[in-house]
């Protein structure tokens, strides 16, 4: 059973669509992060959410950090075909970080 | 400021042998995490090494090893080879410090066993 878990493992949508990824546990986690992994390479960091109800913003990715701090989303805006590639969430337990299974995401022009 | 570097990025190897893989961190980082990423069990946690000491170890056996040298550079070494030691290994770094625990990976080591 995994810590963190991820949804949906996998989508596939047109380019412009709207869509959100969740990231969610039983357990608290003092920290989160977002990551992105594009094939062959390794995941780059997009975000880091410390407080609950923390609300993050990139350009077109909003970030999301429960009140609780056990779930976290990722909505992406207007989603273009350079968005393609594997979200991770992670969060600090204790003093590791733990890794959702992530979610394929691939945006079709 | 230079990226997290992994050598090499591509490795072939015969089930029995046994693997070296390097990793030079961010200059400055003092922490570097080792990871197997495979399609079926996505990011596993190998261990962490901060000022030489080992201070994290995820559940992997004993063939897995690793170390870090007085620069912070880490190596990682496999012995034993097996098939299903076929992988992407990841390395991270970060600074040690403060309790975000952000860390920044390279590009990853392909171990492809045969």
């Amino acid at each position: 059973t995994q810590l963190l878990e991820q949804s949906p493992q996998f989508l596939s949508i047109q380019e412009g669509e709207n869509l959100t990824v969740y990231c969610n546990s039983s357990s608290v986690f003092s920290s989160l992060q977002w990551y992105r992994q594009e094939p062959g390479e390794g995941p780059v960091l997009l975000v880091t959410v410390v407080t609950g109800g923390e609300v993050k913003k990139l350009k077109r990715l909003t970030f999301q950090f429960g009140d609780a701090r056990k779930d976290s989303s990722l909505h992406i805006t207007a989603a273009q075909p350079g968005d393609t590639g594997l979200y991770l969430c992670a969060g600090r337990y204790g003093n590791k970080l733990v890794f959702g299974a992530g979610t394929i995401l691939r945006v079709k022009s | 400021k230079a990226g997290v570097t992994q050598t090499p990025r591509y490795l072939i190897k015969t089930r029995g042998q046994q693997v070296t893989l390097s990793c030079s961190p961010i200059s400055g980082h003092r922490s570097v995490s080792w990871y197997q990423q495979t399609p079926g069990q996505g990011l596993q946690f190998l261990f962490e090494y901060f000022s030489e000491t080992q201070r994290n170890k995820g559940n992997f056996p004993g063939r897995f090893s690793g170390r870090q040298f007085s620069n912070s550079r880490s190596e990682m070494n496999v012995s034993t080879l097996e098939l299903g030691d076929s992988a992407l290994y990841l390395c991270a770094s970060r600074l040690g410090q403060g309790s975000s625990y952000e860390q920044y990976f390279g590009p990853g080591t392909r171990l492809t066993v045969t």
